[in-house]
């Protein structure tokens, strides 16, 4: 089993529809996770952090934490054509290391 | 400002030459790291410096010799590489390198090994 799994994707929605992006992970003492995207030949912009239980909203964004379930997932409102990117999913369990999903490509057709 | 800055942003450099990436944040960051990229994969990590002291070494050949002369600057020197070395190079850097923290990432160099 891998330490973080995404949809494999491609993913593909409507302008204007949510996206929806899922992330497990395996280490159940995982403190730290995020989402960053990443457009191509570019490097992963963080875009959303979450640390607890919950909903965090940003914008068009919202990270969702369920630490029982061990599963993130980033959601995006009236996805845009420029939210076309490959999002990656990171968490940290302990010390300095992020352990990175191997990412989800996303497109967004107008 | 949550700035990284890298140099050069492509670098293309034969198995017998000797280059060096450089990366630096005015942040304030006290952890730094180097991780390296290939097409359609996920970063993997390289090293981290923490307050400046090499804190962890991904088991990374020896032709990547990492340096950090200060707090603020971070330097990956490059000598007797494969063309498997070909990848984006990234930097970043984080407040800590423990407790909850957010990473950072420079916009990397893109390193050709010919």
């Amino acid at each position: 089993q891998k330490e973080v799994e995404q949809n494999s994707g491609p993913l593909s929605v409507p302008e204007g529809a949510i996206a929806s992006l899922n992330c497990t992970y395996s280490d159940r003492g995982s403190q730290s996770f995020f989402w960053y995207r990443q457009y191509s030949g570019k490097s992963p912009e963080l875009i959303m952090s979450i640390y607890s239980n919950g909903d965090k909203e940003d914008g068009r964004f919202t990270a969702q934490l369920n630490k029982a379930s061990q599963y993130v997932s980033l959601l995006i409102r009236d996805s845009q054509p420029s939210d076309s990117a490959t999002y990656l999913c990171a968490v940290r369990a302990s010390g300095s290391r992020l352990t990175f999903g191997e990412g989800t490509q996303l497109t967004v057709n107008p | 400002d949550t700035e990284v800055t890298q140099t050069p942003k492509h670098l293309v450099m034969g198995m017998t030459n000797k280059k060096s990436l450089k990366c630096e944040q005015h942040m304030g960051h006290r952890a730094m790291y180097w991780y390296k990229q290939k097409a359609k994969k996920p970063p993997e990590l390289m090293f981290v410096y923490s307050y400046e002291k090499l804190s962890i070494n991904e088991s990374v050949p020896s032709r990547f010799s990492p340096e950090c002369p200060n707090s603020s600057l971070l330097n990956l020197h490059l000598h007797a590489l494969q063309p498997e070395d070909s990848a984006l190079y990234l930097c970043a850097s984080s407040i800590t390198g423990t407790g909850s923290f957010e990473q950072y990432f420079g916009p990397g160099t893109r390193l050709t090994v010919t």
